[in-house]
């Protein structure tokens, strides 16, 4: 596609429920980021993956949270036994290879835990 | 923590004024961004300042960055109400990978 798409825009989900949150990034983009943004806050670092590396978990709040890329392109997080307080905006981008900056995002999937 | 900070926290002005944004980092940068995010949306990117650079222009927009006081500021001249959005500075570790989000600039920009 012509940008990053995430799905579902939005969710709203039972505490204690397993939710996931899909990524396709713009197709060529080895780097893949995704980011939480709580309500009227900034942008929360979760993973970034990088091509075939190993990725880099270092923002994960908990184990609870979880992601993979598969084949290079889309990648999934994944939220267990949500609670109240991952309600926010999860955010990804994408980066083109060899570039130093320039992050592409998506519109972010909502996710609402009652 | 490297994640910059914004300041003000929000900003209103008339259209047609000048809007001046700052950014304050922690730690060595390679490269500093600016993003825009309208309300409900994603953010876009609006232009980006290597480490060795001291002031960049992109249309109305004007970046400045000196790493001495690791801070930089967005000026957007000539204001229009469809600047209004939040504005967010993002600085990167050395290696270049992981990037930094500040808490951002709420602009307001009145017809």
């Amino acid at each position: 596609g012509a940008g990053v798409s995430q799905s579902p825009s939005n969710k709203v989900t039972e505490k204690g429920k397993d939710v996931e949150l899909r990524c396709d990034p713009i197709s060529g983009h080895t780097a893949l980021y995704w980011y939480r943004q709580s309500l009227g806050q900034g942008l929360e670092f979760l993973i970034y993956f990088q091509g075939n590396s190993a990725p880099d978990k270092s923002g994960l709040p908990s184990d609870r949270f979880s992601a993979e890329r598969t084949g290079g392109s889309v990648s999934t997080l994944t939220i267990q036994r949500t609670q109240q307080e991952d309600s926010a905006v999860y955010l990804c981008a994408s980066r083109r290879p060899a570039n130093t900056g320039e992050l592409f995002f998506g519109e972010g999937s909502r996710l609402t835990v009652l | 923590s490297q994640q910059g900070e914004e300041d003000p926290q929000a900003l209103s002005i008339q259209e047609g004024e000048n809007a001046t944004m700052n950014c304050s980092y922690k730690t060595s940068i390679n490269n500093l961004q600016w993003y825009r995010q309208n309300s409900g949306r994603g953010l876009v990117h609006l232009i980006l300042i290597r480490s060795n650079e001291r002031e960049k222009h992109s249309g109305r927009l004007r970046v400045t960055l000196d790493t001495s006081k690791k801070s930089s500021s967005l000026l957007i001249t000539a204001s229009r109400a469809a600047d209004t959005a939040s504005y967010f500075c993002a600085t990167d570790k050395n290696t270049g990978n992981q990037f930094y989000f500040g808490t951002g600039t709420s602009l307001t920009v009145i017809p």
